[in-house]
């Protein structure tokens, strides 16, 4: 079945400091790919999302591209701050008939620790 | 536009008592999920409506659980019979079907503790 793999944290960074988080997913057909963003004591909240592959997805300064010949969608940001701390899930959707979206399948997330 | 809401955020209960959750999704949302998150973990689905229709079920959804959502507005999440393992945060979430680009709405959960 389909499913979403990301790298383990916690992810520890100075601010300013360059941020990769790997995704990878394995899907049949098509999927739309997000991350989702949950800041302590908040629900979860759609940080980008991609719905075809070469699409780049960005927000708030972070950037993640479909890139269908590896399966994966990693989320990068450039120069992370403190308000960046957080945990990050990758998540693709599960296309139902119609090629409307349903599911969504979530990877086990990843902590981000941003340190002044 | 309020979001989604949830109610109660928070819920103890003893093993082998029944809890009920609500809720509300955004007002023109058509569609409506339910997910479990337990620690360390990402959510897991367990059900999704399509208006009034509960169009899908995870076989995570035992016979214990119910859902529903009369009139396609606010859906309930019922566990009879709570057992430790059902200890989680259970998350809804909406979306609008003819949104070209779907995109669901997290509430901020519910969490169970079973004691």
């Amino acid at each position: 079945g389909n499913s979403v793999t990301q790298m383990e944290g916690p992810v520890t960074l100075s601010e300013e400091a360059f941020l990769t988080i790997n995704c990878t997913y394995t899907a049949t057909g098509y999927p739309s790919l997000f991350w989702y963003v949950q800041y302590p004591g908040e629900g979860l909240q759609l940080l980008l999302k991609a719905t075809k592959a070469d699409d780049k997805g960005s927000n708030k300064g972070f950037e993640a591209t479909y890139r269908k010949e590896t399966t994966s969608f990693h989320l990068e940001k450039g120069s992370v701050q403190v308000s960046d701390s957080a945990v990050y899930f990758c998540a693709l959707s599960d296309r139902n008939y119609g090629g409307a979206t349903n599911k969504l399948i979530f990877g086990t997330g990843t902590l981000l620790a941003v340190q002044p | 536009d309020t979001g989604v809401s949830q109610d109660p955020r928070h819920k103890i209960t003893k093993r082998g008592q029944n809890v009920t959750f609500r809720c509300d999704p955004i007002s023109e949302h058509n569609r409506l999920y339910w997910y479990r998150q337990t620690l360390g973990q990402g959510p897991e689905f367990l059900t999704y409506f399509q208006n009034e229709a509960q169009l899908e079920k995870s076989r995570l959804l035992s016979d214990r659980f119910s859902a529903e959502r009369p009139k396609g507005s606010f859906s309930t999440l019922e566990i009879q019979r709570t057992e430790q393992g059902d200890s989680a945060m259970y998350l809804c979430a909406s979306s609008f079907s003819r949104q070209e680009k779907e995109t669901q709405y997290f509430g901020p959960g519910t969490r169970l503790l079973v004691l």
